[in-house]
């Protein structure tokens, strides 16, 4: 079973650059969720979704666009990458959001350069 | 301003003795309290849970208590083990809110 399948596993991007992180569940999930980790700061929520068509914004929005055009896929776009969003991001879905058990992907480690 | 504080950044323990692990919150809304378990290069992992209508779960080694009144949790591992080394974060949520917030998390680190 794969669960939540995050592509790619590294990248290294110059500032300015856009990209767009893969996020793929195969849990029937209605609720997935894009955060960052940084040191000292923990996991912090970027953009969120309760359904197919429905995002919002979380913690840390600015700089990244959402779309959630199916139930499985939920991919993070980055505009223009900024040193600043050097960072491991993490998506993670769930059966209802922050009630129940998220499960999360391997994770993408991501330097802006 | 973070709602979930972790304020051990690291934790070192004797395998074989028991870990706690302490949360704060300042966010009166929160009525749903989750641990999750990072080993490095992984995602992480969900650990245990407990709803504000009790005041303790247990699940195997790991057992966690909620105090309401001190918006204070913590999470026992007893007995630990190295595997258990790993970073265990706290996360909490509201009732009507999907969202979750996190702590920045403590590492954990067994000796033999």
């Amino acid at each position: 079973n794969a669960g939540v399948t995050q592509t790619p596993k590294f990248q290294v991007l110059k500032t300015g650059q856009s990209m767009t992180l893969q996020c793929a569940q195969d849990m029937n999930h209605e609720y997935m969720s894009w955060y960052r980790q940084d040191p000292g700061m923990g996991l912090r929520l970027i953009h969120y979704s309760v359904g197919a068509g429905i995002t919002d914004q979380g913690e840390v929005p600015n700089g990244y666009n959402v779309s959630r055009s199916t139930t499985e896929d939920f991919p993070l776009r980055l505009l223009s990458a900024a040193p600043s969003q050097t960072s491991v991001y993490f998506c993670a879905s769930s059966y209802s959001g922050g009630r129940t058990e998220a499960f999360f992907g391997q994770g993408t480690r991501l330097t802006v350069v | 301003d973070q709602q979930v504080k972790q304020n051990s950044p690291s934790l070192s323990v004797q395998e074989g003795r028991i870990s706690i692990l302490n949360c704060d919150y300042t966010n009166s809304m929160f009525d749903y309290f989750l641990w999750y378990k990072k080993y490095p290069a992984e995602g992480p992992t969900f650990l245990i849970s407990i709803s504000s209508i009790k005041d303790k779960n247990e699940d195997g080694r790991f057992t966690v208590f909620l105090n309401k009144s001190a918006k204070h949790l913590s999470l026992h591992i007893v007995p630990s083990q190295p595997g258990d080394s790993a970073v265990y974060f706290c996360a909490a949520s509201a009732s009507g809110d999907y969202k979750l917030s996190f702590g920045a998390g403590t590492t954990v680190t067994v000796r033999a």
